[in-house]
Parts: C-alpha cells; sequence; structure tokens
C-alpha cells in the first residue's frame, strides 16, 4: 500500500456539468476525511466517514455535493451542476483511529470549472 | 466557529536565518498537528502535540503546544531551501472528529 490515492489528479470541466471524483484511503484506515482547499488558503472540512457510515458534513457541502463510501473502503465525492466557485484542491485523507493517531492526505484533485 | 490564525501569512528569509511560525485560536484543542504542503500536493504530516506544554523536536524544528492547548509554535534553526513550502496547523477539537486547519504560513527560503 502506497498511501491514499486520488483519481483524477485534474479535471477541467463545462460550468453545469457534473464531476465524480475517487479517494482510496490506506487499506486498514476505516476513517476517511474529504476537505477543499482554495489558493492560498488552508484546507476546509467537506465530510468524513467511519467505515461506510458518513458521520459528518459541513455546512459547506450543499446539496449539490454527495459523497459515498459504500463498502467502508474508496470513497466518490460528486459535485452536481458545477459552479466556478467550485473550483478547488479537493482532498482526501484517511486515519485509523481519528487525528491524535497518524492520518496521511492524498495528492488531491485540482478541479478547474471554467 | 473555531478558527486558527497563524502568523505571520508570507515569510521570505535567507538560508541560515531562523524563524518561528504562530498558531492561535480562542478555542482548545485535544491535539495539534503541524504539516507542510508543497504546491499541487497533499499536506504531509510533520507533528502531532497532545500535551499542554508538549515540546517535541524534529532535527532542526521544534513545535511547541501551549499550555492551555490553544495554541502553537514551530520554530526553525538555521533554515534551508528544502524548507520551503505552506505551513499549515491544525486542531482537533475536542468531541468532534473535524480537523480544523490554520490560515497557512508561506515560507520561502533563498539560497
Amino acid at each position: 500500500d502506497t498511501g491514499v490515492s486520488q483519481d483524477p489528479r485534474h479535471k477541467i470541466t463545462k460550468r453545469g456539468q457534473n464531476v465524480t471524483f475517487r479517494c482510496d484511503p490506506i487499506s486498514e484506515h476505516n476513517r476517511l476525511y474529504w476537505y477543499r482547499q482554495t489558493l492560498g488558503q488552508g484546507p476546509e472540512f467537506l465530510t468524513y466517514f467511519q467505515n461506510e457510515a458518513q458521520l459528518e458534513k459541513s455546512r459547506l457541502l450543499s446539496d449539490r455535493f454527495s459523497a459515498e463510501r459504500p463498502k467502508g473502503s474508496f470513497s466518490t465525492l460528486e459535485i452536481q451542476r458545477t459552479e466556478q466557485g467550485d473550483s478547488a484542491m479537493y482532498l482526501c485523507a484517511s486515519s485509523s483511529n481519528g487525528w491524535s493517531t497518524e492520518a496521511f492526505f492524498g495528492q488531491g484533485t485540482r478541479l478547474t470549472v471554467v | 466557529t473555531q478558527l486558527l490564525e497563524q502568523s505571520p501569512q508570507f515569510l521570505s528569509i535567507q538560508e541560515g536565518e531562523n524563524l518561528t511560525v504562530y498558531c492561535n485560536s480562542s478555542s482548545v484543542f485535544s491535539s495539534l498537528q503541524w504539516y507542510r504542503q508543497e504546491p499541487g500536493e497533499g499536506p504531509v504530516l510533520l507533528v502531532t502535540v497532545v500535551t499542554g506544554g508538549e515540546v517535541k523536536k524534529l532535527k532542526r524544528l521544534t513545535f511547541q503546544f501551549g499550555d492551555a492547548r490553544k495554541d502553537s509554535s514551530l520554530h526553525i534553526t538555521a533554515a534551508q531551501p528544502g524548507d520551503t513550502g505552506l505551513y499549515l496547523c491544525a486542531g482537533e477539537p475536542y468531541n468532534t472528529d473535524k480537523l480544523i486547519f490554520g490560515t497557512g504560513t508561506r515560507l520561502q527560503v533563498f539560497p
């Protein structure tokens, strides 16, 4: 296992299109987090899963955003009807037991909405 | 709203200089982490501190968690160009599994 993997690394889409990102966490990690980062800012929390259960969602996550982790392994983040304001880096992280234990981030998916 | 303010926002120094980055909040955290992030990459964990007053050293980097668990500092001795990057502090509030990130400090070390 080489770490947290995210796909694609880059995505350019037209406004109004739907996009889906995938995150493969470290295999033994039961917690998976999604964050969004705009240029020059720190990452902002979006949502997180413990196994397949989605335990918390940020108010930043409008109804156009949905995340799943169907079998408690990989996760997907879908954005419907993309807007220019959705342009950002979408980061995924995983950990075995919360942040006080070591957590690892993926390299992120850079989304550009034109 | 729990906020973590970092200062300075930008830091540009010569190789060999020392520097300190501060991370402050009005909230108390059960643990605090420091990350370094390079352009186009995800953050990479440097250290986790969990005890008030704790000091951890990682080669030329010294991390301190405030006694009240509300603030932290990162001190780099004899900075090198390889230290260039975005430094992020992040706190774990009590009774939640979110990690709240600071505003970031962008460090540039010139040879």
